[in-house]
């Protein structure tokens, strides 16, 4: 089975910090996905990368950026936080072959005070 | 850019009873995955629906894509508790990489 693993179930930081969501995946995918989820509005795309060191914007990437140094760790970071910034973040990942589905992680839910 | 959206949003059924879900596009998709997300935890693959008109099914489960590859259903016969959960659809684009647009989803409560 894959595994995608979320460094924090819970996360709690202050407007202005630097914050680093970590995710790794198992399965030697190409592919990794970060979203937020907020009520209402389903999952949103903020970036994805379909091999190491490549990005691409999602929809929603104002605020964000993201590394892929290792193939199998996707990294989301929120450069400098903001309360709208409070969300349920998922990592999903998938195989290079197209129309593959995505695995996701058990989410961080991020609270911005 | 694309959206994907869900019709209702929310939906309370008497367990037995039936449910669909319905997923609309604003342009054309080249396959269509469907994911359950149970309350608490992350979502979940459940099929894809790739050819014009296509209907698969999973027990009580019935997904369609349809004819000009705009819109999506998920029909639910005679709901069990096990149902509760959020259901997605996610659409790709033709040519988008890897990237899917997904839903606003669908929240189903099934009442004992």
């Amino acid at each position: 089975d894959v595994k995608v693993t979320q460094s924090s179930r819970y996360l709690v930081k202050r407007t202005g910090e630097k914050v680093f969501l970590e995710c790794v995946q198992d399965m030697d995918h190409e592919n990794m996905f970060w979203y937020r989820q907020d009520p209402g509005l389903g999952l949103r795309l903020i970036y994805f990368s379909y091999d190491v060191k490549m990005k691409e914007k999602g929809d929603i990437p104002e605020g964000y950026s993201v590394s892929r140094e290792k193939k199998e760790r996707f990294s989301l970071i929120l450069e400098s936080a903001s309360t709208n910034q409070t969300s349920m973040y998922l990592c999903a990942s998938s195989s290079g072959s197209i129309n593959q589905p995505q695995h996701f992680g058990d989410g961080t839910r991020l609270s911005i005070l | 850019g694309q959206q994907v959206m869900q019709i209702p949003q929310y939906q309370h059924v008497q367990e037995g009873e039936d449910f669909t879900t319905y997923c609309n596009s604003s342009t054309t998709l080249s396959n269509i995955q469907w994911y359950k997300q149970r309350p608490g935890g992350h979502p979940v693959f459940l099929i894809q629906l790739v050819k014009s008109g296509e209907v698969k099914k999973q027990k009580r489960l019935t997904f369609q894509f349809g004819e000009a590859k705009k819109n999506s259903s998920l029909h639910i016969t005679a709901t069990q508790t096990t149902d509760v959960g959020t259901y997605f659809c996610a659409g790709r684009n033709s040519g988008g990489y890897q990237k899917v647009t997904f839903g606003t989803g669908t929240k189903l409560q099934v009442i004992p």
